[in-house]
């Protein structure tokens, strides 16, 4: 099945843990994101890779890190968690060189006490 | 950079009228304009999208009308379902950065 998984789905962790969420697509798409989602602020980008090696940053990267050492994988880091980071996040990948058609993931949810 | 603005933020329609979202953007720059629905507890999911050179795009009982001029675009749901019942996001693109999502508006469908 074409899909897009998340590990974990729920996360409680405590400020200045250091922890990584894996996102991982098995559709051989060259386009990735990280968004994160919050009450009355919507979905935002976090970062994005248009191939392997080659990653930018979104709308709002402050405090997050991210790596795209192989096509499928691309992982999500915060060095040093902070509650202002509680939030629901979502991978998404696309077939095509840039946002279009995405396919979301199931999401995170992170709590960051 | 850009920003999208939906609404209403919530829609209540009977069962089997027509639903109307709207979204305008503010960068003449994008040219795609998908819209998501998202159900409780899963992720987004792609519902129809539109580019800047079409003006109106349909699938079965929904529909997506771009006025570039006016920079606004709606999304159209005729004889809703029970099913049709979600969050649904607007969002817009210039490029190969990534969207700009709209707040979303909470669609309820009343039996």
């Amino acid at each position: 099945e074409a899909q897009v998984t998340q590990n974990p789905r729920y996360l409680i962790t405590v400020t200045g843990k250091k922890l990584t969420v894996t996102c991982s697509q098995n559709m051989n798409h060259e386009y990735m994101s990280w968004y994160r989602q919050d009450p009355g602020l919507g979905l935002r980008q976090i970062y994005y890779s248009m191939n392997v090696e080659v990653t930018d940053k979104g709308d709002v990267p402050e405090g997050y890190k991210v790596s795209r050492k192989e096509k499928r994988n691309f992982p999500l880091i915060l060095e040093s968690p902070s509650p202002n980071q509680t939030s629901l996040y979502f991978c998404a990948s696309s077939p095509r060189d840039g946002p279009y058609e995405q396919y979301f993931g199931p999401g995170t949810r992170l709590t960051v006490t | 950079g850009e920003n999208v603005e939906q609404h209403p933020s919530t829609l209540s329609v009977q069962e089997g009228d027509s639903a109307v979202i709207k979204c305008t953007y503010s960068d003449s720059a994008s040219n795609y304009f998908p819209w998501y629905k998202q159900e409780l507890g899963k992720g987004p999911q792609l519902i129809i999208d539109i580019r800047s050179n079409v003006g109106e795009k349909k699938d079965q009982r929904i529909a997506v009308t771009l006025n570039k001029t006016a920079k606004h675009f709606s999304l159209h749901i005729t004889e809703t379902q029970p099913e049709d019942s979600a969050v649904y996001f607007c969002a817009a693109a210039g490029g190969a950065d990534g969207l700009t999502f709209g707040k979303g508006t909470h669609l309820i469908i009343q039996p």
